[in-house]
């Protein structure tokens, strides 16, 4: 059980977007800033958008985070076949002092 | 770009130890910290715990206290994991990752944005 809630999966067609949410608490989410992370089969996660809302360089500004109160939400814009991959949020949790993770979204681009 | 190089695959007997490494290329291994962090087979991520890599001390997060150990030889750029009485369940995917700090006009926050490929352990009889 993650403390932070993702659904499980979510889809789109190309082109269209997609949203995936990520809840917290107070500890975490509403406390502090949230990473998104992106995972292909057998490979490494990679950072998709950090400080809740920055992308690092390199990645499209068709990725978009976005943060409230204990919730937060990664926008994609334009689904491509290679967007296909797990998402995975992230936040430094007071509480624990510690690192969390949301259990991660399977994202498919039928 | 700074890599964290990790170490090969681990096939493991149940009660032995394993000792992963991650080499920081450009040896600038003390500039970050290093972030543990577990994946089990087909699971999400799971954070283990980290290291300061300017005073050697490590912080482990609760469920991997006991049996894993974070270490450095900063003479060689390197950040290790050693995982001993080696179960079953220690089967996974364990990650190495940078620490980057961002100091903003208020406040400050950090993040992971380099991560090693991954050292895959396996433990079985």
């Amino acid at each position: 059980q993650s403390v932070l809630t993702q659904p499980p999966s979510a889809s789109g067609t190309p082109g269209q977007g997609v949203t995936i949410s990520c809840s917290g608490s107070t500890s975490n989410i509403g406390s502090n800033y949230v990473h998104w992370y992106y995972q292909l089969p057998g490979s490494a996660p990679k950072l998709l958008i950090y400080g809740n809302n920055q992308w690092p360089s390199g990645v499209p500004d068709r990725f978009s985070g976005s943060k409230s109160g204990t919730s937060a939400s990664l926008a994609i814009s334009g689904l491509r076949s290679e967007d296909e991959a797990d998402y995975y949020c992230a936040v430094w949790d007071d509480s624990l002092s510690g690192w969390v993770f949301g259990g991660g979204t399977k994202l498919t681009v039928l | 770009q700074e890599q964290l190089v990790e170490s090969g695959s681990e096939l493991k007997k149940p009660g032995a130890s394993v000792k992963v490494s991650c080499k920081a290329s450009g040896n600038t291994l003390n500039s970050y910290a290093i972030e543990w962090v577990r994946q089990a087979p087909g699971q999400g991520l799971e954070w283990m715990g980290w290291i300061n890599t300017n005073t050697g001390n490590p912080t482990y997060a609760q469920g991997f206290r006991g049996r894993f150990v974070f270490s450095l030889d900063t003479s060689v750029s390197t950040a290790y994991l050693q995982i001993s009485s080696l179960k079953a369940e220690d089967t996974a995917v364990y990650y190495c990752a940078r620490r980057t700090t961002v100091t903003t006009s208020r406040d400050y926050y950090y993040y992971m944005d380099v991560w090693g490929k991954g050292t895959t352990v396996t433990v079985s009889s």
